[in-house]
């Protein structure tokens, strides 16, 4: 059972678009939940997070929309630029504890 | 900034054959991971340890072992490697934020 889901394997936008990345999970316990952005060749690095005490997460560029009565988040990447191109990994977990729960990660790609 | 070293980067080892994986860190953290990270399928903890000396199952742990010999040394051991264990294994250790290591390519043929 995927624990955490993510609704798409892949995405392209325009350069400019907004891109939309969508997460979904089964355990309502679970009160953390980090995006990572990977790069080819790299490890995943930490993006943005939100915790389930908020609704809404903003930093810069991001933004994680959270529903906790629905279980799930979105991941708004505004003004999209080709070096956002990546793979995304929505995670969840409980807060201070590091052991997450990943999604299967969306490929983004960035049309110039 | 917070520093996850693994070695080797890659590795092509014969199936039956023991293959060892290490990481380092220079972050001071207790906690330390280890992620598998298969196409599809994002990452799945295989062990994680929160002190020296001590490891503790994940979720996907049959087929492996671990060993936290130092605060900062955490190693991933195929006893017997197979080719199901091809795969990018990611070393990770955390405080309130986890950091990863740049991933080990592991082929078994």
């Amino acid at each position: 059972q995927q624990q955490v889901r993510q609704s798409s394997q892949s995405l392209t936008v325009w350069e400019g678009e907004t891109a939309i990345l969508n997460c979904s999970y089964e355990n309502s316990a679970f009160d953390y939940f980090p995006w990572y952005q990977q790069f080819p060749g790299e490890g995943p690095a930490l993006l943005i997070a939100i915790r389930s005490v908020s609704d809404k997460k903003e930093d810069g560029r991001f933004t994680i929309f959270f529903n906790k009565r629905e279980k799930n988040l979105s991941l708004h990447i505004k003004d999209s630029q080709p070096g956002d191109s990546a793979t995304y990994f929505c995670a969840a977990t409980f807060y201070n504890q590091g052991k997450l729960i990943f999604g299967q990660g969306t490929k983004l790609s960035i049309k110039p | 900034e917070a520093a996850v070293t693994q070695s080797p980067r890659s590795k092509v080892a014969v199936t039956g054959g023991k293959v060892t994986l290490s990481c380092h860190q220079t972050n001071n953290h207790d906690y330390m991971y280890w992620y598998r990270q298969d196409t599809g399928h994002g990452l799945r903890l295989i062990h994680y340890s929160y002190v020296a000396d001590s490891t503790e199952k994940g979720d996907i742990p049959d087929g492996y072992k671990a060993s936290r010999p130092s605060q900062e040394n955490f190693s991933l051991i195929l006893e017997l490697a197979s080719l199901s264990q091809t795969a990018v294994y990611f070393c990770a250790s955390s405080d309130r934020e986890v950091f990863f290591g740049k991933g080990t390519r592991l082929t078994v043929v």
